[in-house]
């Protein structure tokens, strides 16, 4: 049962243009969501987060959205760059421990 | 800060054998995470500890998996008679108290054979 789904699982943009990735969440228990990016051969990076009682968080390039109501988040990066392509992954965390629920990534190329 | 180191990096070992894999968190972080990342999959959460405390443990850690902390500093992870399932890249996190945001290390990728 995932509890945390990335549906699309690659992305292709021009660079100068806009990245939007997207995730859906089922557990309502889940109240902070954050997004992660990895290379090859290294661990995930923290990239941005955002609590539920928030629907924006932006950060330089980075911007994450959250709609509660239809358990959906994404990651918008504007304006994307060569650099940006990796795999991205959606997290969420609830409960005592804090861990993290991840989706099973997007890899994003971003094209010259 | 230094961030979070692991060791060894790639560890190849053959079935039936023990393995154990070392994570030193970031000096200030009072929480240690154990995840695993199979191919194309996001990481799965294993355990997580508290200072010296292992407060969680999931599913997924058979009774042939063992993480300590014992001075609530560094940990260990330590799998028993190897399966080829096992394969993955096993991943260390930490994490200060009260924060959401966790940093891990870069992994170590264990192979089976």
């Amino acid at each position: 049962d995932q509890q945390v789904k990335q549906n699309s699982p690659s992305l292709s943009v021009q660079e100068g243009r806009i990245s939007i990735l997207n995730c859906d969440y089922t557990n309502s228990m889940f109240d902070y969501f954050l997004w992660y990016k990895k290379y090859p051969a290294e661990g995930p990076t923290f990239l941005i987060s955002i609590s539920s009682i928030k629907d924006k968080n932006e950060d330089g390039r980075f911007t994450v959205f959250l709609n509660k109501s239809a358990k959906h988040l994404s990651l918008h990066i504007v304006p994307s760059q060569p650099g940006d392509s990796a795999v991205y992954f959606c997290a969420a965390s609830g409960g005592a421990g804090n861990m993290l629920t991840f989706g099973g990534g997007t890899r994003l190329m971003v094209k010259p | 800060d230094t961030g979070v180191s692991q060791d060894p990096r790639h560890k190849i070992t053959k079935r039936g054998q023990n393995v154990t894999f070392r994570c030193d968190p970031i000096s200030e972080h009072n929480r240690l995470y154990w995840y695993r990342q199979t191919l194309g999959q996001g990481p799965e959460f294993l355990t997580y500890f508290q200072n010296e405390a292992q407060l969680e443990k999931s599913r997924l850690l058979s009774d042939r998996f063992s993480a300590e902390r014992p001075k609530g500093s560094f940990s260990t992870l330590e799998i028993q008679r190897t399966e080829q399932g096992d394969s993955a890249m096993y991943l260390c996190a930490s994490s200060r108290l009260v924060a959401y945001e966790q940093y891990f290390g870069p992994g170590t990728r264990l192979t089976v054979t």
